[in-house]
């Protein structure tokens, strides 16, 4: 049984535009919650993360809300650029920042300009 | 700085084979994590090596060996190998406390 899902396999955004990318998971024990982004023939490349203890992250461009009552976070990307297009994976892990991480299925963003 | 790089970056091999992956992580970091990803899923947790040990383990058969060295460097081995272990192979790396870094990765393709 999947504990990461991102239900959304695909997002299409106009450039400028808000990028709103969503995950749900079931495991309580989580304590840190991260998003790779991954181009293809790369790896993942880690964008932001957040602790459990928060509600909210803030990078630039990308913000992270995280709802545990709901066991949901987003990552919010203002304003979309192309060079956003690419799969984004949301993981989490119950060991921090250096724990396994569970990784969801990837959502692939298309942003256009 | 060079980041975490893998090797090979592409390899072919047929049922019942054995196959080594090498990893050296990103300057400065002392822990190993592999993960494997096939087509259409996200990475799955392999196994993380700490001071020469594994840490922590994923749900993956004996198959599945590794091993880490004193520069901190890591191998994936992989013996009798099946179809369904074709797939990318991702290393990880970091510090106490820090987000992983990945590799490339490794492309394995079993025929």
């Amino acid at each position: 049984d999947q504990q990461v899902k991102q239900n959304s396999p695909s997002l299409s955004v106009q450039e400028g535009r808000i990028s709103i990318l969503n995950c749900d998971y079931t495991n309580s024990m989580f304590d840190y919650f991260l998003w790779y982004k991954k181009y293809p023939a790369e790896g993942p490349t880690f964008l932001i993360s957040i602790s459990s203890i928060k509600d909210k992250n803030e990078d630039g461009r990308f913000t992270v809300f995280l709802n545990k009552s709901a066991k949901h976070l987003s990552l919010h990307i203002v304003p979309s650029q192309p060079g956003d297009s690419a799969v984004y994976f949301c993981a989490a892990s119950t060991g921090g920042s250096q724990g396994n991480l569970i990784f969801g299925k990837g959502t692939k963003l298309s942003v256009k300009p | 700085d060079a980041g975490v790089t893998q090797s090979p970056t592409h390899l072919i091999k047929t049922r019942g084979q054995q196959v080594t992956l090498r990893c050296s992580p990103k300057s400065g970091h002392d822990t190993v994590s592999w993960y494997q990803q096939a087509l259409g899923q996200g990475p799955q947790f392999i196994f993380q090596y700490y001071e020469e040990e594994e840490r922590q383990r994923g749900n993956f058969p004996d198959r599945f060996s590794g091993h880490q060295f004193p520069n901190y460097s890591s191998e994936l081995n992989v013996n009798a190998l099946l179809l369904g272990d074709s797939a990318l192979y991702l290393c990880a790396s970091s510090l106490v406390s820090h987000e992983q870094f990945f590799g490339p990765g490794t492309r394995l393709t079993v025929l």
